[in-house]
């Protein structure tokens, strides 16, 4: 069993729809969760950052760690054309300075006008 | 403030051959890691350094070595080079560790033929 699971899609859906990003892990350690967002061609940048448990907000974006299940996710409110990338989950046991993240996979997602 | 530059952005090299790939980080930051890039394993964490020392290293092979410099430019060099090197390789800065907030370049395309 691979440590991070991410379904890979590819998920399509019209402008304007309610995206559901998720990830399942293996790893009852892991405690700092994030999201990334790589457009094609590009390096990934950092969406959201969260630790332990619980939702985090961010404009159209919302973050939830549910760590009874092992399971984070990523919604999109309003999606819109510009949102299209491929969305990548990691997470790191540690805090601090040190510690290397483990990456899903990425679910590639494509908003249609 | 300049992004994270590397170069060069496109790679193509000889099975057998040896390569050297080069990251300048965001001004400041003093951690600078590395990832393999490939579709079937996704993004992989090789490893990551601070302050010119080498804190944390991923499951690769010796082939795969880097270092970095006093003023925090990094570099990976990868010797005797296989088909299945063929990835984009990323580096990422951050101020103070992969942990954090990290910004990653847009990597150098390597192709092994």
């Amino acid at each position: 069993q691979k440590e991070v699971e991410q379904d890979p899609g590819p998920l399509s859906v019209p402008e304007g729809a309610i995206v559901s990003l998720n990830c399942t892990y293996s790893n009852s350690a892991f405690q700092y969760f994030m999201w990334y967002r790589q457009y094609s061609r590009k390096g990934p940048e950092l969406l959201m950052y969260t630790y332990s448990s619980g939702n985090k907000e961010d404009g159209r974006f919302t973050a939830q760690v549910d760590k009874s299940s092992k399971y984070i996710s990523l919604f999109i409110r309003d999606s819109q054309p510009s949102d299209s990338a491929t969305y990548l989950c990691a997470m790191t046991p540690y805090g601090g300075s040190q510690g290397n993240l483990i990456f899903g996979k990425g679910t590639k997602l494509s908003v249609k006008p | 403030k300049a992004g994270v530059t590397q170069t060069p952005r496109y790679l193509i090299k000889t099975r057998g051959q040896q390569v050297t790939l080069s990251c300048s980080p965001i001004s400041g930051h003093r951690s600078v890691s590395w990832y393999q890039q490939t579709p079937g394993q996704g993004l992989q964490f090789l490893f990551e350094y601070f302050s010119e020392t080498q804190r944390n290293k991923g499951n690769f092979p010796g082939r795969f070595s880097g270092r970095q410099f006093s003023n925090s430019r990094s570099e990976m060099n990868v010797s005797t080079l296989e088909l299945g090197d063929s990835a984009l390789y990323l580096c990422a800065s951050s101020f103070r560790g992969p942990s954090y907030e990290q910004y990653f370049g847009p990597g150098t395309r390597l192709t092994v033929t």
